[in-house]
């Protein structure tokens, strides 16, 4: 079974930009969640998806914004970037079983940066 | 709100010996899931372990195994024959069922296995 695909794996931007970053999950899995993983503030969660819904969400500011398609994949979009959302940003699926955690599967990220 | 802490930012430990990385979490909530991940230079987050809070039987995947302390709120990982394969960023995560598809990560711990 393929994993997790994320699509950019590296994109630079400048300030003031708009990018749209891509998570395919693993076939089956229709939980999609997204997190930034920096030196000083290492993971953090953004928000998580299910079924078209955005069921969580992190505290982050309005710029950052998701969605996901009914063939579960999922795409986030930040909009005015600034300096400090370069980053990796990874995707995770999940099987989302109810009435138990299913682990999540990780992508390999994407880097970017914000010049 | 879960917090997960890690107190050890790095440790380094040589080829077949054992390495112990600490994790102690706070939180209010009876069901919980916890897990360690590991991220190697590749930056792909790999699962190793999950440990579910109902069950008292410490979780164990071949060299991998915890030590689940639920009253002390501690969950460490034993690695057991260590391999220089082993050498990554681990990671403790906490979740649970009243926040789907959130992960809580701790900062991390860096292994490195020298020969």
């Amino acid at each position: 079974k393929a994993g997790v695909t994320q699509t950019p794996r590296y994109l630079i931007k400048t300030r003031g930009q708009q990018v749209t970053l891509s998570c395919s999950p693993i076939s089956g899995h229709r939980s999609v969640s997204w997190y930034q993983q920096t030196p000083g503030q290492g993971l953090q969660f953004l928000f998580e998806y299910f079924s078209e819904t955005q069921r969580n969400k992190g505290n982050f500011p309005g710029r950052f914004s998701g969605r996901q398609f009914s063939n579960s994949r999922s795409e986030m979009n930040v909009s005015t970037l600034e300096l400090g959302d370069s980053a990796l940003y990874l995707c995770a699926s999940s099987l989302a079983v109810i009435s138990s955690y299913n682990e999540q599967f990780f992508g390999p990220g994407t880097r970017l940066t914000v010049l | 709100a879960q917090t997960v802490t890690q107190s050890q930012p790095e440790m380094s430990v040589q080829e077949a010996e054992t390495v112990t990385l600490s994790c102690t979490y706070d939180t209010s909530e009876s069901n919980y899931y916890l897990f360690w991940y590991k991220q190697p230079p590749s930056r792909q987050m790999i699962l190793v372990i999950r440990q579910e809070a109902y069950k008292q039987q410490n979780a164990t995947e071949n060299r991998f195994s915890v030590n689940f302390q639920k009253a002390a709120k501690s969950f460490s990982l034993k690695i057991s024959d260590s391999q220089l394969g082993d050498t990554a960023m681990y990671f403790c995560a906490f979740g649970s069922t009243d926040s789907w598809g959130k992960l809580q990560f701790g900062a991390g711990t860096q292994v490195v296995v020298t020969p």
